[in-house]
């Protein structure tokens, strides 16, 4: 099956400083990218999407100069979270598509962010 | 726009016992729907989907779901409720938007 990386997996920094979070397909072309959040006990919350080659598209809500997203080949798309806040602790989950009707993503791991 | 229901924030099961989890979808088109299990610290995993076709999916770990138009429902079972059953399952529609997640407790 199809898998989905993140790196790391785990990730303290201080605040003010800036985070960034790999997310990997390994065995296929992701023409899709997806980045979520969730906090403890909560459902997904999508962040934004990107294609890739092109700018992400961000949902309401988002600050997308705060949360930089590049996806820059068709295996890899990065998540930059800059000058964190303790609020932006979260679990950050990637996933992959690589398009089709079906519209089945591949999850990574997640990220385990806290900022202190 | 498409929404997602999960009936039950938390389900609490005996071994062996019938699980039951409940998702309702809100859409003037029937989407595409899957259900996904989230251990703990972990990312999502794939039980099953509903695309076209029949309607009663089949996925792993012995789930499966049924679409039901007429009831815009797409319920999550297994008829014997493992230990390694316990965790986090969403229901989600295509364009993902997730329900609220309902807990899976199994009681030994």
């Amino acid at each position: 099956g199809a898998v989905v990386s993140q790196h790391p997996s785990r990730v303290i920094c201080k605040s003010g400083t800036s985070v960034k979070i790999e997310c990997r397909s390994l065995d296929f072309q992701a023409t899709t990218m997806f980045w979520y959040r969730q906090f403890p006990k909560q459902s997904l919350m999508l962040m934004a999407t990107s294609n890739e080659g092109s700018k992400a598209t961000y949902e309401q809500g988002v600050e997308k100069d705060k949360f930089l997203i590049n996806h820059a080949s068709l295996t890899l798309s990065t998540l930059t979270v800059t000058s964190a806040h303790p609020e932006d602790s979260s679990f950050y989950i990637c996933s992959a598509s690589w398009g089709g009707s079906s519209y089945e993503q591949y999850f990574g791991p997640g990220t385990r962010l806290t900022v202190t | 726009a498409q929404s997602v229901t999960q009936l039950g924030s938390h389900v609490s099961v005996s071994e062996g016992a019938l699980v039951l989890l409940r998702c309702n979808y809100s859409s003037s088109v029937p989407p595409y729907l899957f259900w996904y299990v989230q251990y703990p610290n972990q990312g999502l995993q794939l039980l099953l989907k509903y695309t076209t076709g029949a309607t009663l999916v089949k996925g792993i770990n012995g789930f499966e779901a049924e679409f039901k138009k007429s009831e815009t429902s797409f319920h999550l079972t297994k008829p014997s409720a493992h230990m390694s059953d316990a965790a986090e399952y969403f229901c989600a529609a295509h364009k993902l938007s997730f329900g609220a997640g309902t807990t899976v407790t199994v009681r030994a």
